[in-house]
């Protein structure tokens, strides 16, 4: 099973500034990985898939970065609706498909 | 735009059984790959199970196997989940996804609201 590792826990940012999330697999996962949003009370929605590309509807102050086993998740001026929890998934070994533990992004 | 809707949570005790359904609606449902997310109060995401879109392949979580049985009805757009032999690790919310698969996994690109499920004596 490929584990998904997300960090920092938790990310203190003020409105406006740029936030930066990174997930870590155990193992390469090329390029076979999604973000997700999940606002307080929501369920989750696709923000990233493949690695880089941003889903429909999804602000172009989002990016997504990297390969292999290192990921990043870039928002680059962080609106209100923003600060939410942030979580990384793979899809390149499954079953299962795996999860990180997700960042929080709060409000500093 | 998909549309999920989950339905069938509830409280069961240790050892019982419930069955969720998920129906779904506004896409062909047949052509994609559909998943069960679960979410323990206050915990991170983690996949459950999933099924092809033709029903004829089924993954699951070692920590479900042999317990939850994955299943869907093409004719009726509803995906389901029965649950036997439930735990108090199995308390969760408990999501319907539709993965943009058709034969192999994704990721999902549309999410129920989820339906809660609360094991317990």
């Amino acid at each position: 099973e490929i584990v998904m590792t997300q960090s920092p826990a938790t990310l203190s940012v003020s409105p406006g500034e740029r936030a930066t999330l990174s997930c870590r697999a155990s193992q390469s996962i090329g390029g076979k990985l999604a973000w997700y949003q999940q606002r307080p009370g929501q369920s989750p929605r696709l923000l990233i898939f493949d690695a880089s590309i941003r889903a429909s509807g999804i602000p172009a102050r989002f990016s997504g970065t990297g390969s292999g086993t290192e990921f990043s998740l870039t928002i680059s001026s962080l609106q209100s609706e923003d600060f939410a929890v942030y979580y990384c998934q793979q899809y390149n070994n499954w079953p299962p498909l795996t999860f990180g533990g997700g960042t929080k992004v709060e409000i500093k | 735009e998909a549309q999920l809707l989950e339905s069938g949570g509830g409280l069961a005790q240790p050892g019982g059984s419930l069955r969720l359904s998920c129906a779904a609606s506004k896409f062909t449902f047949s052509s994609y790959v559909m998943n069960w997310v679960r979410q323990a109060p206050g915990k991170g995401l983690e996949w459950v199970s999933g099924i092809s879109g033709s029903g004829d392949d089924a993954y699951y979580a070692d920590s479900v196997k042999g317990r939850f049985t994955i299943s869907r009805d093409n004719s009726r757009n509803t995906l389901y989940l029965q649950m036997n032999s439930l735990r108090a690790e199995d308390t969760a919310l408990y999501y319907c996804a539709m993965d943009v698969g058709g034969t192999r996994l994704y990721y999902s690109d549309s999410w129920g609201q989820g339906t809660l499920v609360t094991v317990s004596s």
